[in-house]
């Protein structure tokens, strides 16, 4: 059975410092991985997804990297704002039916 | 906006009363899935619809209802509830849900309270 996990759980960092998130899941037959955003009370907003055969995607400042054989995904955050305080959700895609699984999260917090 | 949206946003209903969740998406998908979103707990996929028909039912209790009257539009009907079924319901679409082009698109979400 599929478990994502996302360490730490809370992050509070000074404005301006780069950082990093990490996503890990126990079964490698994965179709992609997306990285997602919450803002308090709101939906869900996809910030990027990786297919299991890329390495690596960007999206202004953001970066994801997949290493499928480790079970471990990296969200970089560079040059960190405090609008990119909100809580970050990573799901896998399985390989057999593409349903999601996903980790509990973990809630940034940026302070100015 | 994603192009989904969700109705009510916030609800507060007591153990006896009916009511409905709705989503709607403007994005011309075909896959619609019901989510529920607990404190500190990952999401939980309740239903998923494809193409107006129901595939999926993660042991859901009957309480939730759910209806796909048409690919655009998915309703969630609540009865007799809970009060640990208190959380945030998420509704998402997706092109397809056996196929690649599976990212999904959520909505604002409605908290939802039983009192």
């Amino acid at each position: 059975k599929q478990e994502v996990t996302q360490i730490p759980a809370a992050l509070s960092v000074p404005e301006g410092e780069n950082l990093v998130l990490n996503c890990s899941f126990t079964d490698s037959a994965i179709y992609n991985l997306q990285w997602f955003r919450q803002d308090p009370g709101k939906g869900l907003t996809s910030l990027l997804l990786i297919q299991s055969s890329q390495r690596e995607q960007t999206s202004g400042r953001l970066n994801a990297s997949l290493d499928k054989s480790s079970g471990r995904s990296t969200l970089y955050i560079a040059a960190s704002q405090p609008g990119d305080s909100a809580t970050y959700l990573c799901a896998v895609a399985m390989d057999s039916n593409y349903q999601l699984i996903w980790g509990a999260g973990t809630k940034l917090i940026i302070k100015p | 906006e994603t192009g989904v949206t969700q109705t009510p946003r916030h609800l507060v209903m007591g153990m006896t009363n009916k009511k409905s969740l709705k989503c709607e998406q403007h994005l011309g998908h075909n896959a619609m899935y019901w989510y529920k979103q607990s404190a500190k707990k990952p999401l939980e996929l309740m239903f998923v619809y494809s193409l107006e028909e129901r595939v999926e039912n993660n042991s859901v209790p009957s309480r939730f209802s759910p209806e796909c009257p048409n690919s655009s539009h998915l309703f969630l009907h609540l009865h007799t509830l809970q009060p640990e079924d208190s959380a945030l319901y998420l509704c998402a679409s997706s092109q397809d849900r056996l196929s690649g082009n599976n990212e999904q698109f959520f909505g604002p979400g409605t908290r939802l309270t039983v009192l």
